[in-house]
């Protein structure tokens, strides 16, 4: 059973530029959330897709912004990169909705250095 | 809004005997399901286990244990027998009914001691 995978593994770019990440549910699931976690810090939470729209955002500007496709995979786009963008970005996924009883698997996380 | 506080930053334990790791949270909500991760050094975050708040017993998932008390709103992790891997950062983590997100504490490095 596949869990969740995301690429790349480690990503430099820098200032102004733009970034995507990819990430590939667990297998059954069908919603993903992303998290951006800076050092030293818990997970913060960018946004969740379902269905193929966003169905909840966190405290991030539009800079961030995201895709889910039909086969329920995902992508999260950063615009206009900031050296504080730098962190671990984190996806999830879960099942039927992601409500407070269905567990979220995490992938490995990409690593963005801003430079 | 929804909150996670964990006190303790830091935590050593000799290998073979039980660390408690603490958590209180706070929320509106009356449902409302508590999760605890581990996240090696490699990054990964690894799920542990799951109370939720209509829950009669306390939780547990081999090594690990959650002490639920409902009135305290604490849901503290007991991990028993520590291993050198279990060296790591541990997260509680809440999520609810009115809420899709999992609002993360600040997280527990654990170092376990040979």
């Amino acid at each position: 059973d596949a869990g969740v995978t995301q690429s790349p593994t480690h990503l430099i770019k820098t200032r102004g530029q733009q970034v995507t990440l990819r990430c590939s549910p667990k297998s059954g699931h069908d919603t993903v959330s992303w998290y951006q976690q800076a050092l030293g810090q818990g997970p913060q939470f960018i946004f969740q897709y379902y269905e193929e729209e966003e169905r909840q955002r966190g405290n991030f500007p539009d800079r961030f912004s995201g895709h889910q496709f039909p086969n329920y995979s995902s992508e999260l786009n950063v615009n206009a990169l900031l050296l504080g963008d730098s962190a671990l970005y984190l996806c999830a996924s879960s099942l039927e909705g992601g409500r407070n009883t269905d567990t979220q698997y995490f992938g490995p996380g990409t690593r963005l250095t801003v430079l | 809004a929804q909150k996670i506080t964990q006190t303790q930053p830091g935590m050593f334990v000799q290998e073979k005997e039980a660390v408690t790791l603490d958590c209180t949270y706070d929320t509106s909500d009356p449902s409302y399901g508590l999760f605890w991760y581990k996240q090696p050094s490699s990054g990964e975050m690894i799920f542990l286990i799951y109370q939720g708040s209509y829950d009669q017993q306390n939780a547990t998932e081999g090594r690990y244990s959650l002490n639920f008390q409902k009135a305290r709103k604490s849901a503290n992790l007991v991990i028993s027998a520590s291993q050198l891997g279990d060296s790591a950062m541990y997260f509680c983590a809440i999520s609810s009914l009115n809420d899709y997100k999992l609002s993360f504490g600040a997280g527990t490095t654990v170092t376990v001691r040979a």
